[in-house]
This record gives structure tokens, sequence and C-alpha cells, in this order.
């Protein structure tokens, strides 16, 4: 069984369209992570939570937001999509272990924005 | 700026010879250091990582090398399989204002021929 899954595994959906990607992890892990990866850029971090109470903007977190709605669960919205939002994105979780963390990542959604 | 450089986006290597992907980085705070594998469809998964108090990390075929005052780190696999074949992710973290964030390279995609 995956630990970290995330839903949809594939999204088509058009500009403007506010849409919803979720993560769920069964680690028990206290920290989440959302990335995009673009061809040639690798992967960029979008927004970061280390335990329910605590949101982080990353590198490029303009134009989504995110939610924790439980230890397990992080999600990340499009409130208005557009295309150059169209990427894979990545949900990852960690727990640090001696200051040195590894993190897990899911499977990946393939978003498409027309 | 990158702070995390692949410059290689793809090697090609024999089956069976070494395989050679090289990470440069130009923080000098990151103290921490990984790689991940990804192959298509599925989320990249951790395959080694180093600290920076050593110079070396051995996992079976599998050791990263750093070399501090270069700022480079590399991984060798030997011998090289045909099913290493896919994208290998440079990471380093460091500990900034006491929480530690990924910084990811762009990638370089192995390939091993039979």
């Amino acid at each position: 069984d995956a630990d970290v899954t995330q839903t949809p595994r594939n999204r088509i959906t058009k500009t403007g369209k506010r849409i919803m990607l979720e993560c769920s992890q069964t680690k028990g892990h206290d920290r989440m992570y959302w990335y995009r990866q673009d061809p040639g850029l690798g992967l960029r971090l979008i927004y970061y939570s280390f335990d329910v109470k605590d949101i982080n903007k990353g590198e490029i977190s303009d134009g989504y937001s995110v939610s924790r709605q439980a230890q397990a669960k992080f999600s990340l919205s499009l409130e208005s999509a557009i295309p150059n939002q169209t990427a894979l994105y990545f949900c990852a979780t960690s727990v640090p272990t001696g200051g040195q963390e590894t993190q897990y990542f899911g499977p990946g959604t393939r978003l498409l924005v027309l | 700026d990158q702070q995390v450089k692949q410059n290689s986006p793809s090697l090609s290597v024999q089956e069976g010879r070494i395989s050679i992907l090289n990470c440069d980085y130009t923080n000098s705070m990151f103290d921490y250091f990984l790689w991940y594998k990804k192959y298509p469809a599925e989320g990249p998964t951790f395959l080694i990582s180093i600290s920076s108090i050593k110079d070396k990390n051995e996992d079976g075929r599998f050791t990263v090398f750093l070399n501090k005052s270069a700022k480079h780190l590399s991984l060798h696999i030997v011998p090289s399989q045909p099913g290493d074949s896919a994208v290998y992710f440079c990471a380093a973290s460091a500990r900034w204002g006491g929480s530690e964030k990924l910084v990811f390279g762009k990638g370089t995609k192995l390939t091993v021929n039979p």
C-alpha cells in the first residue's frame, strides 16, 4: 500500500476553473510539501507545512493556496487555473532525523490547463 | 539563481560500466545532500544521502562522494544496470531559521544501454 497518495492522478481543466489536488499520507509524518515539476526545471517548492497549524510559502506560491486539514491531509488549490500551471504536481512528507531530513513523495498528479 | 546545479541534462552508459552523475551547489550552509531517482509516471524515490561531516557514503552499487571545498557531489553507480535508467535529482538542505527545506537540481536523465 502506498504511504503517500495523491488524487486525482490526472486532471484536465479549463482556464479560470478552480481545482483542488489532494494528498494523504499514512506515514505519520508532521511535515508535508507540495512541489511542481516542469520539463528542464526540476522540482520547485510551492507550499509546505510543518504541522497542522503551520503553513508556509515556497518559492512559487503565487496562484496557489493550501489547506492542512489534518496531520495526514494536505490539499493544494488553484483558485483560477491558467495554462502555465500545466505541470506535474508532487506531494511529499518528511520527519526530521537529527537535522537530516528525507522526503517521501507521492506518485504525482498530472495537470493540464487548457 | 540556482543553488543546486546538475549541468548534464542527460547521460548514456553501457550496462556493466560505471555511471557518474554530478551535482554542484553554491550555498555553503547546505549540510545534508540527497539523491532521488524518478521513473516516468512515478514520484521521486529516495536513493542515498550524505551528511556534510562525511566525504563518502556507500549503499550497494551506489556511492555518493562529497567534496565540500569544491561544493561538489557525485553519485557513482557501478555496475550500471538497465533498470537504473531514470531521472536522478540531486537535493540539498540547510537549517535556515531552524527549519530544513530541500533545494533540488533540475535532474539528469540516465540511460543504461543493454
